[in-house]
């Protein structure tokens, strides 16, 4: 069973519209969590992390993770067809040998 | 500043073949990963390197996979017989002090 849950597993909005993806682990022994976007046929490239409760914002991307459920939120304001991929989120182990773990991702479809 | 290189970017393998991936990681970074990535499965985390001792052989994968780091810049895995089912996406990752990680590009395999 997946530790990092993410959903939904798909998603359309329109061009101009905001897209919200969901990610929660269910590992309690993890403190940070990035979120990756892979393009199709290229290779996952990291988008934004956080480790702190509250929000992060980059542009057009922002950030939200509460660390007592373990839930980050990833939200893309005046979503672009070029935003179009496949979203993933990885949370990472704070024992042992803090490695990576990801979700199944979100596949976020934009349309003009 | 190089990121992670893998070669070859594709390669077909008749079921029963040895193949070999190779994959050099970015200058300075410890942490070296090998995935696998299926549209069904996602990301299968293959094998974990940390300063050059594994870490991590991925469980599943021990029987025919196998994943070396021969220096601090270079890494293969092999795939001892392929099988149809190998057929996938292969990514190598390296992650810095910081535990930002970079993939590389990726090597498709379809084994026939």
């Amino acid at each position: 069973q997946q530790k990092v849950q993410q959903s939904p597993e798909s998603l359309i909005v329109p061009e101009g519209g905001m897209a919200s993806l969901n990610c929660t682990s269910s590992d309690r022994n993890v403190d940070y969590f990035w979120w990756y976007r892979q393009h199709s046929g290229k290779s996952p490239k990291m988008l934004m992390s956080i480790f702190s409760n509250g929000e992060k914002e980059e542009g057009r991307f922002t950030v939200h993770l509460n660390k007592a459920s373990l839930h980050t939120s990833l939200h893309i304001r005046d979503s672009q067809p070029s935003d179009s991929a496949l979203y993933l989120c990885a949370a990472r182990g704070n024992t042992g040998n803090y490695k990576y773990v990801f979700g199944a991702g979100t596949r976020l479809k934009v349309i003009a | 500043d190089a990121g992670v290189t893998q070669t070859p970017r594709h390669e077909v393998a008749e079921k029963g073949q040895t193949i070999i991936l190779k994959c050099e990681p970015v200058s300075g970074h410890n942490d070296l990963f090998w995935y696998r990535q299926t549209k069904i499965q996602g990301l299968e985390l293959l094998s974990y390197f940390r300063s050059k001792s594994l870490m991590e052989d991925g469980g599943a994968f021990k029987d025919r996979f196998k994943a070396e780091m021969l220096n601090s810049s270079f890494s293969t895995l092999k795939i001892q017989p392929t099988e149809p089912k190998d057929s996938a996406v292969y990514l190598c990752a390296s992650r810095g002090d910081n535990y930002e990680q970079y993939f590389g590009p990726g090597t498709r395999l379809t084994v026939l």
